[in-house]
């Protein structure tokens, strides 16, 4: 049972590089998501998707692209990667659009942006 | 808007110790869900429990127990007899029903750090 996996485990690149972080889950769940994680503000939302083509904004989605051509696969693109994006990355699914769904999480890309 | 409070930012026990994590958390919506994760030092997000608004009980699991109270708005965490392996950071997180079933979104407090000490 190998859940949610992200890739890479950690990530440095340089400023105004893009690059991309895989998130790929086994259980066919239809919500997936990105988060990212910084000292004083927690967890927040980038970017989540109900289903496969479909995606929505978060509360944090400036500087980031997604897609979603497959129900398995959730990568996360920053296009032109700045400073402030390095964080901790963490992709979540859940099984439906029950809010009562727990979200599962991969173990997170740390990413360090110079 | 939904908001998450968890005031202490970081609580130091000694093992055996039982210590209590406070959330308190806002929402205009009469039915929502509230969870706790626990975040180890290796850094992956692990689900503790999930509480509906209509079930007020309390909770227990092993050394885990949790206090819901909607009088005071609060989904309080206590862990009884600490132990080194429950050092970690504990998040509070609330998910209101969503509109349409489009907008779910789980909002997170910032995090507890919880050290027990040997």
């Amino acid at each position: 049972d190998a859940g949610i996996t992200q890739s890479p485990r950690y990530k440095i690149t340089e400023t105004g590089r893009q690059v991309t972080l895989m998130c790929h889950q086994t259980w066919s769940h239809s919500y997936m998501f990105w988060y990212r994680q910084d000292l004083g503000h927690g967890l927040r939302l980038i970017y989540y998707s109900a289903a496969a083509d479909i995606t929505d904004k978060g509360e944090v989605p400036d500087g980031y692209v997604v897609s979603r051509s497959k129900t398995e696969n959730f990568p996360l693109t920053l296009e032109s990667a700045t400073r402030s994006q390095t964080s901790v990355y963490f992709c979540a699914s859940s099984e439906n659009s029950a809010s009562n769904q727990p979200q599962h999480f991969g173990d997170g890309t740390r990413l360090s942006i110079l | 808007a939904q908001k998450v409070t968890q005031a202490q930012t970081e609580i130091s026990v000694v093992e055996k110790e039982d210590v209590t994590l406070d959330c308190v958390y806002e929402t205009r919506d009469t039915t929502y869900y509230l969870f706790w994760y626990k975040q180890p030092p290796s850094g992956e997000l692990v689900f503790l429990i999930r509480r509906n608004s209509f079930d007020e009980q309390n909770e227990i699991s092993g050394r885990y127990s949790w206090n819901f109270q909607k009088s005071t708005s609060s989904f309080n965490f206590t862990i009884t007899a600490s132990q080194v392996v429950d050092s970690a950071v504990y998040f509070c997180a609330l998910s209101e029903v969503p509109c349409g079933g489009s907008n779910y979104k789980l909002t997170f407090g910032k995090g507890t750090l919880l050290t027990v000490n040997p």
